[in-house]
């Protein structure tokens, strides 16, 4: 059964890059046509969708995060990740990775979340 | 940009009631609409996709209607496991994906 798991560092600077990184394990990021997003939740907060990539690298992305994100995708290690640059505050929450079916985009599969605090 | 608005934001109901969630959009987008279940601590959970259809493994309490701009969640006989927190998402063309503030339900 396909699973996802998130790391990345869990405390980044204001104005820094926040990096994580979404390891695929069960099956492969090639087989099929789905998408592979991040999507975070402020504390206390609802679910916000960063954005996606396929597996052939088309990228879709929120647009109120201004430019900030990029999304890649690495077939050789079965992984996809996150760089957001400029952090601030707003930018802590759980951030989770997520498959999304190739017809509909419905997150089918989630990883477990990994928290990210902006602090000094 | 659509907007997806949840309503009522808190519903308290008691085990084996009826659940209603609304979920209306700010304009009509797609019909590919989806609802999710968050519990405490865990990551969501896909019950509906395509406005009506169960993912697996679903039980068949839940059930989702509606088009256009008005979509419905309804769990027709409530298990404790059932009080979480519930999300509204669609798919459209900008932006891609759109998600709802969310309901919680809580046990009365």
């Amino acid at each position: 059964q396909l699973q996802l798991q998130e790391s990345g560092s869990g405390l980044v600077k204001p104005s820094q890059t926040l990096s994580l990184t979404c390891a695929v394990s069960g099956g492969s990021i090639n087989s099929g046509s789905y998408s592979w997003s991040w999507i975070r939740q402020p504390p206390g907060k609802g679910l916000e969708w960063i954005g996606y990539i396929y597996q052939t690298g088309g990228t879709y992305y929120n647009p109120s995060l201004k430019g900030r994100v990029t999304i890649s995708l690495d077939r050789s290690k079965n992984q996809f990740s996150l760089s957001l640059r400029s952090v601030t505050a707003a930018d802590t929450a759980v951030y989770y990775c997520a498959r999304g079916d190739p017809r509909d985009d419905a997150f089918d599969i989630w990883g477990q979340g990994t928290t990210v605090t902006v602090s000094s | 940009e659509i907007v997806l608005t949840q309503s009522p934001a808190t519903l308290s109901l008691s085990p084996g009631e009826r659940a209603t969630l609304s979920c209306r959009a700010s304009q009509s987008g797609s019909s590919y609409f989806a609802w999710y279940q968050q519990r405490p601590g865990q990551a969501p959970r896909l019950l509906i996709y395509d406005a009506s259809y169960r993912a697996a493994g679903i039980p068949a309490r839940f059930s989702g209607s509606g088009s256009g701009t008005d979509f419905t969640l309804t769990i027709s006989s409530l298990e404790p496991e059932d009080f979480a927190v519930y999300y509204c998402q669609q798919r459209s063309n900008w932006p891609r994906i759109t998600f709802g503030q969310g309901t919680r339900l809580e046990i009365k």
